[in-house]
C-alpha cells in the first residue's frame, strides 16, 4: 500500500497564478482532509470530505477549492495564489471521520508552497 | 473555535532522561484525544487515540494518560533517545467538530 500520496513536494507560484495540489489514498478511506501548517500555528483545517461528492469547509477555507469525484482523490485548488497562502500543506485521510470516530489520521508527505 | 494548548512549546533533554509534556483541551463534549509524532522533513504519524477517562496507552518507551474531567493528557517518554527528537502534536475531537490540533511540543534529545 502506498498510503497517502501527495504531489508536488515543492512549488513556487507568482501572485495570481492558480494550481492544484494532488492527494490520493489507496486505503479506501471515507474521510479526506487538507491542512496547512504555518510557523507558530497548529495544523489548521482547510477543507474536508466524508465521501465522494461531499465536501465541507474547515477553519481556513478562503482562497481554496476542493472536489471529491472519487473515493481515492481529493485535490486542493488555489484559485488565485496570494503570498498569505505560502505554507506547508498536508493531505490526511482516515477510515471514517471527522466527528464521532476513533480512527487515526494518515498524512501525506506535505507540499511546501511559496507564493511570491 | 476550540482551544487546544500544549506545553512546553519546546524542550531540550539529555539522552537517557525521562520527560513529559501536556495537552490541555476543553473538558466538556469530549470524544477523543489524538497524539502524533512529527519528525523533521517527514509527515505526522499517529501514536495514540484515547477515548476513555483514565485511559493509559503505551508504545515502547512512550506512554500517555488521559483525564477528560479536567481536560488534559500527558505524554511521557522514558529514557529519551536522539531518535525521539520530533514535534509531538495532540489533537482534540469533541464529537461534533473536526479534529483541532495544538501547536505542538518540539523535543530535542541531545546525545
Amino acid at each position: 500500500n502506498a498510503g497517502v500520496t501527495q504531489t508536488p513536494k515543492f512549488q513556487v507560484l507568482k501572485t495570481g497564478q492558480s494550481m492544484t495540489l494532488q492527494c490520493a489514498q489507496d486505503m479506501n478511506h471515507e474521510y479526506m482532509s487538507w491542512y496547512r501548517q504555518d510557523p507558530g500555528m497548529g495544523l489548521r483545517l482547510i477543507h474536508y470530505s466524508v465521501g465522494a461528492g461531499i465536501t465541507d469547509q474547515g477553519e481556513v477555507p478562503n482562497g481554496y477549492n476542493v472536489s471529491r469525484s472519487t473515493t481515492e482523490d481529493f485535490p486542493l485548488r488555489l484559485l488565485s495564489a496570494a503570498p498569505s497562502q505560502t505554507s506547508v500543506y498536508f493531505c490526511a485521510s482516515s477510515l471514517t471521520g471527522p466527528y464521532t470516530t476513533n480512527e487515526k489520521l494518515f498524512f501525506g508527505s506535505g507540499t511546501q508552497l511559496s507564493v511570491l | 473555535i476550540l482551544n487546544v494548548e500544549q506545553s512546553p512549546q519546546s524542550l531540550h533533554v539529555q539522552e537517557g532522561d525521562s520527560t513529559n509534556f501536556t495537552c490541555s483541551f476543553p473538558s466538556s463534549n469530549f470524544y477523543a484525544l489524538h497524539w502524533y509524532r512529527w519528525e523533521t522533513a517527514k509527515s505526522p504519524e499517529a501514536l495514540f487515540v484515547m477515548t476513555l477517562n483514565g485511559d493509559e496507552k503505551k508504545k515502547g518507551r512512550i506512554s500517555a494518560t488521559l483525564n477528560t474531567k479536567e481536560g488534559y493528557s500527558y505524554l511521557y517518554i522514558k529514557g529519551s533517545q536522539p531518535e525521539d527528537s520530533a514535534t509531538y502534536l495532540c489533537a482534540f475531537n469533541s464529537g461534533n467538530t473536526p479534529l483541532v490540533f495544538g501547536k505542538g511540543t518540539r523535543l530535542s534529545v541531545i546525545a
